[in-house]
């Protein structure tokens, strides 16, 4: 069965800093992997996403993910941090060839100044 | 293209009644699954239907049931409903039959008093 771990439920950064969000997966399959973000009374809106292919996924807003089979993880990642990133992230993997979404505990990140 | 629409946003309710959420998704996607998210339990799946069928169905209580009409809308209902139902009730849709991201709406806050 696929999971998802991800690491710290709460980062802080501070505004232009790096971001990092750490998620790890189980799967018995190739996995699809998504970061979806989620701010206060909104539901989710899609960052990124790994099917197949270049393992260096690039998304919205600046964010980009890389796939390490070998290490089992999607890190979440953007270079300098801006105020607006403030919100929860959520890592999920695709379960069992529907669409079926697992996720992660999520991250909320705080941006500050 | 508009979005995933879910009616209504918010919802108060008393325990032991009954409601029907109602979630349009983007046009010309067939798939929609419905999830819930709490503050202890986080994303939890509850299903997923495909061209009317129910392919798929989380660990919930047979009091949650849906169902998706021929335009491919869909309604969730609740039954006899706890304290513990109290929660954003999320619905997304996915254009193909499988291992696709999906698209969520803002979700519907039901509050059970």
């Amino acid at each position: 069965a696929q999971s998802v771990t991800q690491l710290g439920s709460h980062v802080s950064v501070s505004e232009g800093a790096l971001v990092l969000l750490r998620c790890n997966y189980s799967s018995s399959v190739p996995p699809y992997l998504f970061w979806y973000v989620q701010y206060p009374n909104q539901g989710l809106q899609l960052l990124l996403k790994y099917t197949t292919g270049a393992t260096l996924v690039k998304g919205i807003n600046g964010f980009e993910a890389e796939f390490k089979k070998s290490e089992t993880s999607f890190h979440l990642t953007k270079p300098s941090a801006h105020m607006s990133d403030a919100a929860e992230y959520f890592c999920a993997v695709v379960s069992g060839g529907y669409n079926k979404l697992i996720f992660g505990a999520g991250t909320r990140l705080a941006v500050h100044p | 293209k508009a979005g995933v629409t879910q009616t209504p946003r918010y919802l108060i309710k008393t325990r032991g009644q009954q409601v029907t959420l109602s979630c349009s998704p983007i046009s010309g996607h067939r798939s929609v699954s419905w999830y819930q998210q709490t503050p202890g339990q986080g994303l939890q799946f509850l299903f997923e239907y495909f061209s009317e069928t129910q392919r798929n169905k989380g660990n919930f209580p047979g009091r949650f049931s849906g169902r998706q009409f021929s335009n491919s809308r869909s309604e969730m209902n609740v039954s006899t409903l706890e304290l513990g139902d109290s929660a954003l009730y999320l619905c997304a849709s996915s254009q193909r039959q499988q291992n696709t991201e999906a698209f969520f709406g803002q979700g519907t806050r039901l509050t059970v008093v």
